[in-house]
This record gives structure tokens, C-alpha cells and sequence, in this order.
């Protein structure tokens, strides 16, 4: 069953801090790879996408996520977090022939202390 | 403004009326989806629609019905509200032809159904 698993539900870390969420995927065909981020009461924002080359990508706000097949991970990370950051952030999968379907994790929360 | 709209933003019904949120976009993007969201679960894909006249299942459509007459209005109709459909409600919509990418989402309709 294709299926997404952010296995943190709720991360803490202090302004300044590095940050990483984690994202697991299962998925039949070749992945292409989401993070978006949701501030309290708006939709929700990409900050990143893989669709294949470079494993290493490069999203907005300063954030990074790494496709590792072979653990099939994606997860996002971020040297320093700001206390701008602290939202939902949701990792999603599609694929070349899903229509643009996306199956979305559960969400990790983010909050950011002083 | 350019974007993707809802109305209403928020919406407070009772169990067995019927209520239409509205989804507007101006990109003229072909595909348009429907996502409810729901704590542990993330977002859930409801209705989905690769272009005017052409609508299709998601993972959660019992209970919900979509038209997609003009491409640039998605409306969902509940047509007999469970308060088990109280949920934020996501629209959103893609330029994607073939592949998976971008969805650019609306701000959510939260609806409570008493």
C-alpha cells in the first residue's frame, strides 16, 4: 500500500538549534517527493520538491531534504531555525502517472523556543 | 487577484443540511482536488478533476459530491452533513500534464457540523 509516515508528531527545538524531520515513504513507482509547510489558519506552502537528479534539494526559507532510496527517505533539515519556522510541516508523494495525486504524511508540528 | 480562493472560510451547519463550499482559481490550472484534513491524519484526498466535465474518487468520497462545469470553480456539496465531515477543507490545483507536480492550495474552509 502506498503510504506516507512522518514518524514525529510534535518536535521542540530551541531558536538557533538544526532542525530535521523525518519522512519514510512506501510507494510502488518511482516517487516524486513533497515537503510543504502550513502556518496556523492558511493552506499550505511547498518548500521543496524531488523529481529525480540530484538527491540533495534546495527548498525556500533555507531549507534542504535528501532522497535516500535505498532507507526510502526524504527527509528536511535546516542549520538554523528561526522562530519563524514553527508551523505543521507534511511531507507527500505523487508519481509521473498519479494525476498529480498526492498522498501526505500526518504532519510533523514544529515549535520553536526562545 | 491571481490565486486559488474558498468561500467560506468558515461555516458552522447542522447534521443532515446541505453545504457547497466554493473553490475558485484564476491560473486556468486543469487539474483541481479537494483534501480534507483531519488531526493524525494529514490530508486526505476527496474528489479530484484533470479538467472541466471530468471528475473522479479519492481516497474519502463517500458522502461528498463535486461538477466542475468551468475550469477555474471546483465546488464540494455535502449533500447530507455527518458530523464526522467536520474537517478543514483544502482545495487546490495544478498545471501538471503527465507528472506529478506543484499543487498550490486556498486558505481551507473549516466546517463544523453540529
Amino acid at each position: 500500500a502506498q503510504s506516507v509516515t512522518q514518524p514525529d508528531i510534535h518536535i521542540t527545538v530551541s531558536e538557533g538549534a538544526s532542525l530535521e524531520l523525518r519522512c519514510n515513504y512506501s510507494y510502488g513507482a518511482t516517487p516524486y517527493l513533497f515537503w510543504y509547510v502550513q502556518s496556523p489558519g492558511q493552506g499550505l506552502q511547498l518548500l521543496l520538491k524531488y523529481f529525480s537528479g540530484d538527491t540533495l534539494v534546495q527548498g525556500i526559507k533555507g531549507f534542504e531534504a535528501e532522497f535516500k532510496r535505498s532507507q526510502s527517505s526524504f527527509n528536511l533539515r535546516k542549520p538554523s531555525v528561526h522562530w519563524s519556522d514553527a508551523a505543521e510541516y507534511f511531507c507527500a508523494v505523487g508519481a509521473w502517472n498519479q494525476g498529480g495525486k498526492l498522498i501526505f504524511g500526518q504532519g510533523t508540528e514544529l515549535s520553536v523556543k526562545p | 487577484d491571481a490565486g486559488i480562493t474558498q468561500s467560506p472560510r468558515y461555516k458552522i451547519t447542522e447534521t443532515g443540511r446541505q453545504v457547497t463550499l466554493m473553490c475558485h482559481q484564476t491560473w486556468s490550472h486543469s487539474y483541481m482536488f479537494w483534501y480534507r484534513q483531519d488531526l493524525g491524519h494529514g490530508l486526505r484526498l476527496i474528489y479530484y478533476s484533470a479538467a472541466a466535465d471530468i471528475t473522479d474518487k479519492g481516497e474519502v468520497p463517500d458522502g461528498y459530491v463535486v461538477s466542475r462545469s468551468k475550469t477555474e470553480n471546483f465546488p464540494l456539496t455535502l449533500e447530507s452533513a455527518t458530523r464526522s465531515q467536520t474537517s478543514v477543507y483544502f482545495c487546490a490545483s495544478s498545471s501538471l500534464v503527465g507528472e506529478a507536480g506543484e499543487l498550490f492550495f486556498g486558505e481551507g474552509s473549516r466546517l463544523t457540523v453540529l
